[in-house]
């Protein structure tokens, strides 16, 4: 199906582990974003990128490591995981700049 | 985000009645962009707007630029409870290829 999919939709982890979100697109769109959503601070940009092997850091990327070795995918590790990256995390792709981002359904991560 | 304000924070309407929600940046929105979004779910795509003047349309729901490419607002014409959830706005404010989003308007409708 076409379409941007984030795995999984739901993960408990503790303190200290590795943990990888996938986010897969179908569209060959050039940019892809990854945000956090959490109550009171809105959607913050974590990792962006604009091309394969081409990333940047967003508002918020300390503890976080991203990979873009294909266009369709975009992986966002969190190396050591601590309870304050318990949040929603949202993919995005979007063909070019005026256009606009299309979002996955996100995965709700639980840092014990 | 500050370059980007939505207002209002939240809104709580009879169903039936008439909305408005507004964006207001403090720089030149280039694409001004809004999205719905329900509780636990993504960001669903509503409109674009990119043009000062534009006006767009999707069923009950307008989206107008101004003319001097800094506000937007939103309007719901007749709500429903089916329009409950939480409205973003975002923009291009650069041509760096991100977006800069507002912290959302959470508008419940009531039956």
């Amino acid at each position: 199906d076409a379409g941007i999919t984030q795995s999984p939709r739901y993960k408990i982890t503790e303190t200290g582990r590795q943990v990888t979100l996938m986010c897969h697109q179908t569209w060959s769109h050039s940019y892809m974003f990854w945000y956090r959503q959490d109550l009171g601070h809105g959607l913050r940009l974590i990792y962006y990128s604009a091309a394969a092997d081409i990333t940047d850091k967003g508002e918020v990327p300390d503890g976080y490591v991203v990979s873009r070795s294909k266009t369709e995918n975009f992986p966002l590790t969190l190396e050591s995981a601590t309870r304050s990256q318990t949040s929603v995390y949202f993919c995005a792709s979007r063909e070019g700049w005026m256009q606009p981002q299309h979002f996955g359904d996100g995965t709700r991560l639980s840092i014990l | 985000s500050q370059e980007l304000e939505q207002s209002p924070q939240s809104l709580i309407v009879q169903e039936g009645k008439n909305l408005t929600i507004n964006c207001t940046s403090s720089k030149t929105l280039y694409g001004l962009y809004w999205y719905k979004q329900k509780y636990g779910e993504g960001l669903i795509f509503l409109m674009m707007l990119q043009k000062g003047g534009e006006e767009k349309s999707h069923e009950k729901i307008t989206a107008k630029l101004d003319e001097k490419k800094q506000q937007s607002s939103l309007h719901i014409t007749a709500s429903q409870p089916s329009h409950a959830g939480i409205y973003l706005c975002g923009a291009d404010l650069t041509n760096a290829g991100k977006s800069t989003f507002g912290d959302g308007t959470t508008l419940t409708v009531k039956p």
